[in-house]
């Protein structure tokens, strides 16, 4: 598709259950970004990859929280034993290009976020 | 202290007024600035990149002052339309690139 696609778009889930998002960026993007945006806040970074390799993953809020991009195209992310406090709308970005590369703007393209309701 | 930071609002303007938005940034390794706008339940979208000199598109002024830290976006003759959350973003140099997101000041554009 020519968007970034992100999929379930809405998953509930009972506490302690595992899950797993889906995102399938913009192809040719390497850089992609997952985020945590909580009702009435802004997208919290969660971890970045660049093709295959994950580069910084400092923004994940514990351990039970995993992602993987591992052939460079399509990314999970894994949260296991999901609690209450991980209801939130997971959004997948892609970057066209990285500032300073080639010509153009920059721009992070979002796929429309996976709600998580964890009961 | 949050890397990115916003005034949260809510900005409630009567429709046809000037309203402008402030975001400070603390990492001086960030390199690219934008805003993004984030209606109701919907993903984030570029509304503009800011540039060092200065951008303007149509009735959205967007300016950097890198020696101060902060990016401003002017919305002139409000709209309707504009009501919306307006995310200040930054992407940062850190070997890698990594986009940080300010919360968001909401704007609300009444008749």
């Amino acid at each position: 598709g020519a968007g970034v696609s992100q999929s379930p778009r809405y998953k509930v889930a009972k506490r302690g259950q595992d899950v797993a998002l889906r995102c399938d960026p913009i192809s040719g993007h390497v850089s992609l970004f997952w985020y945590q945006q909580a009702l009435g806040q802004g997208p919290e970074f969660l971890t970045y990859f660049q093709n295959e390799a994950q580069l910084d993953k400092s923004g994940l809020p514990s351990d039970r929280f995993f992602a993987e991009r591992p052939e460079g195209s399509v990314s999970t992310l894994k949260i296991q034993r999901t609690q209450q406090e991980d209801s939130a709308v997971y959004l997948c970005a892609s970057l066209n290009r990285l500032p300073g590369q080639g010509e153009g703007n920059t721009e992070a393209f979002f796929g429309q976020g996976t709600r998580l309701t964890v009961v | 202290r949050k890397e990115v930071e916003q005034d949260p609002g809510p900005f409630n303007v009567p429709e046809g007024a000037t309203v402008a938005f402030n975001c400070t940034y603390s990492n001086s390794a960030s390199q690219s600035f934008f805003w993004y706008r984030q209606d109701c339940r919907k993903e984030p979208k570029l509304l503009m990149s800011v540039y060092s000199s200065g951008n303007e598109d149509g009735r959205f002024t967007a300016q950097l002052n890198r020696a101060s830290q902060y990016i401003s976006l002017l919305i002139r003759d409000s709209k309707l339309s504009d009501s919306a959350t307006y995310l200040c973003v930054v992407i940062v140099n850190t070997g890698g690139f990594k986009t940080i997101f300010g919360a968001g000041t909401r704007l609300f554009v009444k008749a």
